[in-house]
């Protein structure tokens, strides 16, 4: 089955440290999104992507990095310059038209 | 700016009355808006869209929204609610980029269902 496929589900930090969060997806959609979630904040855009090898920033990029060097493949990078990183992360994709495909999210927490 | 309010922050209903959440949204344009579910700990899964056509759009597990341009509102109803509905919805509209969208969510309502 078709999907997007999240990982780690659950993910700790040490203060300092750099983490990289996984995102593949098998739809062959074209574009790529990380959103970060925080308890009555809703979704926050992070970073996107609509081809390989190109991205953008999104609302709330600082602190965060990504790559899109494989259509299926997004993977993003928090860094020690995100001063509150503790949230959960979700990954979607769409294609021209449609909606998007959430991936299940991973929980980061600082410790 | 593209934006998207829900008042409710939770709504509780009894099982098998008749539910409504609310959704303002701020466009220019007309706009693409999407209802969203999701369960504790889960990713988000799309209820309905609407891109263009009838106002009244009917998605998956008994829900409708209807787009009202008059009153900038896009509310999700469900006529009899059942206990597995519980979860929180997300009201959400479309900023159109280049070859795809953003998508620009509200706050979203937790809905809690009474025996």
């Amino acid at each position: 089955d078709g999907g997007i496929t999240q990982s780690p589900k659950y993910l700790f930090r040490k203060e300092g440290q750099n983490v990289t969060l996984s995102c593949e997806q098998n739809l062959n959609h074209d574009a790529m999104y990380w959103y970060r979630q925080d308890p009555g904040q809703g979704l926050r855009l992070i970073y996107y992507s609509q081809i390989v090898n190109d991205f953008q920033k999104g609302d709330i990029a600082e602190g965060y990095s990504v790559s899109r060097e494989k259509k299926e493949s997004f993977p993003l990078t928090v860094t020690s310059a995100q001063k509150n990183p503790t949230a959960f992360y979700l990954c979607a994709s769409s294609r021209a038209g449609g909606g998007y495909t959430f991936g299940s999210g991973t929980r980061l927490t600082v410790v | 700016a593209q934006s998207v309010t829900q008042p409710d922050i939770h709504i509780t209903v009894s099982e098998g009355a008749s539910l409504e959440l609310r959704c303002n949204y701020s466009y220019g344009a007309t706009p693409y808006l999407f209802w969203y579910v999701q369960s504790p700990g889960q990713g988000l899964q799309l209820l309905l869209k609407y891109f263009s056509g009838d106002t009244l759009v009917q998605g998956i597990k008994g829900f409708e929204a209807e787009f009202k341009r008059s009153q900038s509102s896009f509310n999700l109803r469900k006529p009899s609610v059942h206990w597995s509905d519980a979860a929180e919805y997300f009201c959400a509209v479309a900023s159109m980029m280049d070859s795809s969208y953003k998508l620009i969510f509200g706050s979203g309502t937790r809905l809690l269902v009474r025996p």
